[in-house]
């Protein structure tokens, strides 16, 4: 059965920072990663998607990284702005055409 | 291009009650998936349906259902609601090229509240 984890649970960083969110999965067999941005009471907004046979995703001041074999994913925030304030998600689909989703890291960039 | 469409987006049931929520997903998108999300629990599978059958099903009570209709658009339906139903429930569509996908996308959700 396949496992994601986010690390950190909760993130507070002040404006400007880069940051770095973790990603795990236990089961290697994956179509695919996403991550996914959640405002309070929203539903999900999609970041990036990296396929299996990829190893990273850029999108603006957004860089996602997949390991498959260690079952490890990271996205790097560069310049952090208030804006970034949300929860992220991590989800991992494969066989069973479904995605599995991490607890997610809650950020808070303050000014 | 259109996003994923859920209505209503608030709902208010009292407990016992049935109520249908309804997904329409991204023109050309064939997958559709059912989420639920609570505070306790995260994200979890309800059900996932590709032209018109349901391929995959979580561990969730015979109370929760679903269909897809020939358009893609699909249905869920909770009977007999009870307190702990109470959640966000989200829809998303995917493009899929065999067993893969290439990422889904998701609606605003729909917030259940049963009293």
């Amino acid at each position: 059965k396949q496992e994601v984890t986010q690390i950190p649970a909760a993130l507070s960083v002040p404006e400007g920072e880069n940051l770095v969110l973790n990603c795990s999965f236990t089961d290697s067999a994956i179509y695919n990663l996403q991550w996914f941005r959640q405002d309070p009471g929203k539903g999900l907004t999609s970041l990036l998607l990296i396929q299996s046979s990829q190893r990273e995703q850029t999108s603006g001041r957004l860089n996602a990284s997949l390991d498959k074999s260690s079952g490890r994913s990271t996205l790097y925030i560069a310049a952090s702005q208030p804006g970034d304030s949300a929860t992220y998600l991590c989800a991992v689909s494969g066989t069973a055409s479904k995605l599995t989703f991490g607890t997610g890291t809650r950020l808070q960039v303050t000014l | 291009k259109a996003g994923v469409t859920q209505t209503p987006r608030y709902l208010i049931k009292t407990r016992g009650q049935q109520v249908t929520l309804s997904c329409s997903p991204i023109s050309g998108h064939r997958s559709v998936s059912w989420y639920q999300q609570t505070p306790g629990q995260g994200l979890q599978f309800l059900f996932e349906y590709f032209s018109e059958t349901q391929r995959n099903k979580g561990n969730f009570p015979g109370r929760f259902s679903g269909r897809q209709f020939s358009n893609s658009r699909s249905e869920m339906n909770v009977s007999t609601l009870e307190l702990g139903d109470s959640a966000l429930y989200l829809c998303a569509s995917s493009l899929l090229a065999g067993e893969a996908n290439y990422g889904y996308t998701f609606g605003s959700g729909t917030r259940l509240t049963v009293v």
